[in-house]
């Protein structure tokens, strides 16, 4: 059974740019939630999908978006890009939700701003 | 506001020692706590999950506790090796409807051979 899987792995972005990024939740799970990971901040809420609905979302700018498909797979969106924003991004799949269940991580999306 | 505390914040050990990493959090109003695993420059991988109206969850040689009254888990490694060297992290979910996961900062093991 495949896991989750983000894509790209690493990337190199300038200030003001604004990137993609992807997630494919294992088969069958229909929740997705993203999650920044920082040396200062550690790991922070950016948001939960449902069935392509935003189900919840934590306190981050505007900035940051995301949605999800049909297929559940998700992609959040960060735009005008500043160095702050250079961190490990994580997906997390669950079955029916992060609050009703048990989360699984990809490997994450590292992002670099310079 | 829900806060997730862990101690100590790094840990090391010769092989073959029992340990115990402590997690705290704030609001005893949770749905479930889960442990996980993160090596460098990975993703996480869950441990263990506890449901708040459960005591304790053992995976292996690991085992988990928790005491939801007093805001308290504790993840039990039994006979640690070298491949258990890497950062742990506990995180609490919120009984509230719409509430996510709330992450400590992790304790980073380090097992010596």
């Amino acid at each position: 059974k495949a896991g989750v899987t983000q894509t790209p792995r690493y990337l190199i972005k300038t200030r003001g740019q604004q990137v993609t990024l992807s997630c494919s939740p294992i088969s069958g799970h229909r929740s997705v939630s993203w999650y920044q990971q920082t040396p200062g901040q550690g790991l922070q809420f950016l948001f939960e999908y449902f069935s392509e609905t935003q189900r919840n979302k934590g306190n981050f700018p505007g900035r940051f978006s995301g949605r999800q498909f049909s297929n559940s797979r998700s992609e959040m969106n960060v735009s005008t890009l500043e160095l702050g924003d250079s961190a490990l991004y994580l997906c997390a799949s669950s079955l029916i939700g992060s609050q009703a269940g048990e989360l699984f991580f990809g490997e994450g999306s590292r992002l670099t701003v310079l | 506001k829900q806060e997730v505390t862990q101690i100590p914040a790094a840990l090391s050990v010769p092989e073959g020692e029992n340990l115990v990493l402590n997690c705290s959090f704030t609001d005893s109003a949770i749905y479930n706590l889960q442990w996980f695993r993160q090596d460098p420059g990975k993703g996480l991988t869950s441990l263990l999950l506890i449901q708040s109206s459960q005591r304790e969850q053992t995976s292996g040689r690991l085992n988990a506790s928790l005491d939801k009254s007093s805001g308290r888990s504790t993840l039990y490694i039994a006979a640690s090796q070298p491949g258990d060297s890497a950062t742990y992290l506990c995180a609490v979910v919120g009984d509230q409807a719409g509430t996510a996961l709330i992450f400590g900062k992790g304790t980073t093991l380090s097992v010596s051979s």
